[in-house]
């Protein structure tokens, strides 16, 4: 079945420590996304791809970074220099990133919950 | 400030009781994106509006966009256990290529 999928469910950060958050698709969406989810502040971006080899920040990027090597993978890295990481963290994907477009509908993974230490 | 303000933040209803929980923009809509989400898990999506006056309907849920209010309504006829969790609106406002979303709508429905 296609789908996206998410890895750990859980995962715990020491304090100083990087960690990756693995997200995989196999939809063949052009389009990937994070998420960070807070309670009572719903979802914030953090960062997107449009395209392999190429993404932007969103709104919340300071912190993290990302890589799009492949079309099918966008992991997460939660770099030290996040100071309140924990959260909910939500992967997307999209048929394309566009503007007032039926494409721009996203397909969540299953989230991982982070944790500090 | 929040682009997508939701209302109410939370919502508990009886079982069988109709509900609704609207979402305002701030900026333009250029379509509009509702979402359910059980605790701890991913997103489902719901439905998609884009025209002003759009209206669409699944099982026992409709929504409707109104593009002059910015605005959208999800109702829930007849509430149902099934219907518990948390809504989230997300819109397409400006010409930023990717989605902006609301603070969700936390609804638990009683028996």
């Amino acid at each position: 079945d296609g789908g996206i999928t998410q890895s750990p469910k859980y995962l715990f950060r020491k304090e100083g420590q990087n960690v990756t958050l693995s997200c995989e698709q196999n939809l063949n969406h052009d389009a990937m996304y994070w998420y960070r989810q807070d309670p009572g502040q719903g979802l914030r971006l953090i960062y997107y791809s449009q395209i392999v080899n190429d993404f932007q920040k969103g709104d919340i990027a300071e912190g993290y970074s990302v890589s799009r090597e492949k079309k099918e993978s966008f992991p997460l890295t939660v770099t030290s220099a996040q100071k309140n990481p924990t959260a909910f963290y939500l992967c997307a994907s999209s048929i394309e990133a566009g503007t007032a477009s039926t494409n721009e509908k996203l397909f969540f993974g299953s989230g991982t919950q982070l944790s500090v230490l | 400030s929040q682009e997508l303000e939701q209302s109410p933040q939370s919502l508990i209803v009886q079982e069988g009781k109709n509900l609704t929980i609207n979402c305002t923009s701030s900026k333009t809509l250029y379509g509009l994106y509702w979402y359910k989400q059980k605790y701890g898990e991913g997103l489902i999506f719901l439905m998609m509006l884009q025209k002003g006056g759009e209206e669409k309907s699944h099982e026992k849920i409709t929504a409707k966009l109104d593009e002059k209010k910015q605005q959208s309504s999800l109702h829930i006829t007849a509430s149902q256990p099934s219907h518990a969790g948390i809504y989230l609106c997300g819109a397409v406002t400006g010409t930023a290529s990717k989605l902006t979303f609301g603070t969700g709508t936390r609804l638990q429905v009683t028996l």
